[in-house]
């Protein structure tokens, strides 16, 4: 049982928007800064959101980030193929005094 | 261009141990945290700890599934981060990432080295 909860799934087809969500707690995500990861099968994950809403060079504008109270949200518009692949989210924690994980959200675009 | 590579990973006995190396380059390794995160087959992403800077006292910080069991430590002069796993069991199978750590998130990632407990 993972400490931020996610939906295990996501889909959409292609060009549609789809959106991910990250619930936390007074003691992660409400205090601290929730990063995205993305990860291809296979491959090592790939930092894709930081500080909430910021996207490193590299990474497309169809993505943002955002967050409220203790959730957090990831977005995609304007689905493509090359958008599926496994998400996570990860904040610190005061109270386990760590970093936390999500269970991570396989995105599949049919 | 910022490298981080795993080594030390295999095949060991539950109660047994391993220790994994991580080399890193195109960086200042000595001026960054670095992390452990780990991934069971099939499974999600879980950190396992950080070590601090030289300025951070070189301090540790675990994962309560693994405190007491796994120890982290660095060699700033040779680029190199380490991770001790002792008492090993098979929920210690997993692909150890070296992370490299900033203020804004863990941004670059080693391949892994895998770990297999069994008997």
């Amino acid at each position: 049982q993972s400490v931020l909860t996610q939906p295990p799934s996501a889909s959409g087809t292609p060009g549609q928007g789809v959106t991910i969500s990250c619930s936390g707690s007074s003691s992660n995500i409400e205090k601290f800064a929730v990063n995205w990861y993305q990860q291809v099968p296979g491959t090592a994950p790939k930092l894709f959101i930081y500080d909430n809403d910021q996207r490193p060079s590299g990474v497309p504008d169809r993505f943002s980030g955002s967050k409220s109270g203790t959730s957090a949200s990831l977005a995609v518009s304007g689905l493509q193929s090359e958008d599926e692949a496994d998400y996570y989210c990860v904040a610190w924690d005061d109270t386990l005094n760590g970093r936390v994980f999500g269970g991570g959200t396989r995105l599949t675009v049919l | 261009e910022v490298q981080l590579m795993e080594s030390g990973g295999g095949l060991v006995q539950p109660g047994g141990s391993l220790r994994l190396s991580c080399g890193a380059s195109g960086f200042s390794f000595k001026d960054h945290y670095m992390d452990w995160v780990r991934q069971a087959p099939g499974k999600g992403l879980e950190w396992v700890g950080r070590i601090k800077n030289k300025f951070g006292k070189y301090a540790t910080q675990y994962a309560a599934s693994v405190r007491g069991r796994f120890t982290i430590s660095r060699d700033d002069s040779k680029n190199l981060l380490y991770l001790q796993l002792n008492s090993l069991n098979s929920a210690d199978t997993a692909l150890y990432y070296c992370v490299r750590d900033t203020p804004s998130g863990l941004d670059y990632w080693g391949q892994g080295a895998l770990v297999t407990v069994s008997s």
